[in-house]
């Protein structure tokens, strides 16, 4: 089946350390993969994604390269800000057999970062 | 604009209310969820609206009950629901559930849901 594998939290990092966060995942086919983060109280937003090998998604720092040899989409950032603080979900996008993707997102069990100042 | 909105953000409700989550999105998006998320637990899917039509019930109990008047809003139907339904029930949009690749799912900020 497909599943969606994340390092264990908590993670905690001091303010301008380096960030990775582990994700493997499983899959038939060639899924699309994404980093959501949800920060206190609040819903899911969308961080970035990739939709084939050796992409690369990036925004607000952040950077996952998409690697179809070790199935793994880590999530990095250079130097971590206080407001990092959030839970971040590694997903898949399911592909059917066609190829192209389900709209039925397959979770990892997320990751809690605190920065501390 | 990847905006999806949600009414009410927070809700309490006793076991033997009725009550309705409401969800509006103006991306033109033809794919709606109703997703159900527990403290600490990632998000669980409970249902798929394609084309305005039921596409996938994963296998929710019948207290709650899904609604797609258009193409632009979703609501759910709450009724005898139990304390333990209490959580984060959060909907989100995408351009269609099937056949196209890379089909990126947006999410709204989601209604606090307590039961007592």
């Amino acid at each position: 089946g497909n599943s969606v594998t994340q390092m264990e939290g908590p993670v905690t990092l001091s303010e301008e350390a380096f960030l990775t966060i582990n994700c493997t995942y499983t899959a038939t086919g060639y899924p699309s993969l994404f980093w959501y983060v949800q920060y206190p109280g609040e819903g899911l937003q969308l961080l970035l994604k990739a939709t084939k090998a050796d992409d690369k998604g990036s925004n607000k720092g952040f950077e996952a390269t998409y690697r179809k040899e070790t199935t793994s989409f880590h999530l990095e950032k250079g130097s971590v800000q206080v407001s990092d603080s959030a839970v971040y979900f590694c997903a898949q996008n399911r592909p059917n057999a066609g190829g192209t993707s389900y709209g039925k997102l397959t979770f990892g069990q997320g990751t809690i970062l605190t920065v501390h100042p | 604009d990847t905006e999806v909105t949600q009414t009410p953000k927070h809700l309490v409700m006793g076991m033997t209310n009725k009550k309705s989550l409401k969800c509006e999105q103006h991306m033109g998006h033809r794919a709606m969820y109703w997703y159900k998320q527990k403290a600490k637990k990632p998000p669980e899917l409970m249902f798929v609206y394609s084309y305005e039509k039921l596409s996938i019930n994963e296998s929710v109990p019948s207290r709650f009950s899904p609604e797609c008047p258009n193409s632009s809003l979703l609501n759910l139907h709450l009724h005898a629901l139990q304390p333990e339904d209490s959580a984060l029930y959060l909907c989100a949009s995408s351009q269609d559930y099937g056949g196209r690749t890379g089909n990126t799912i947006y999410f709204g900020e989601g209604s606090w849901l307590t039961v007592v």
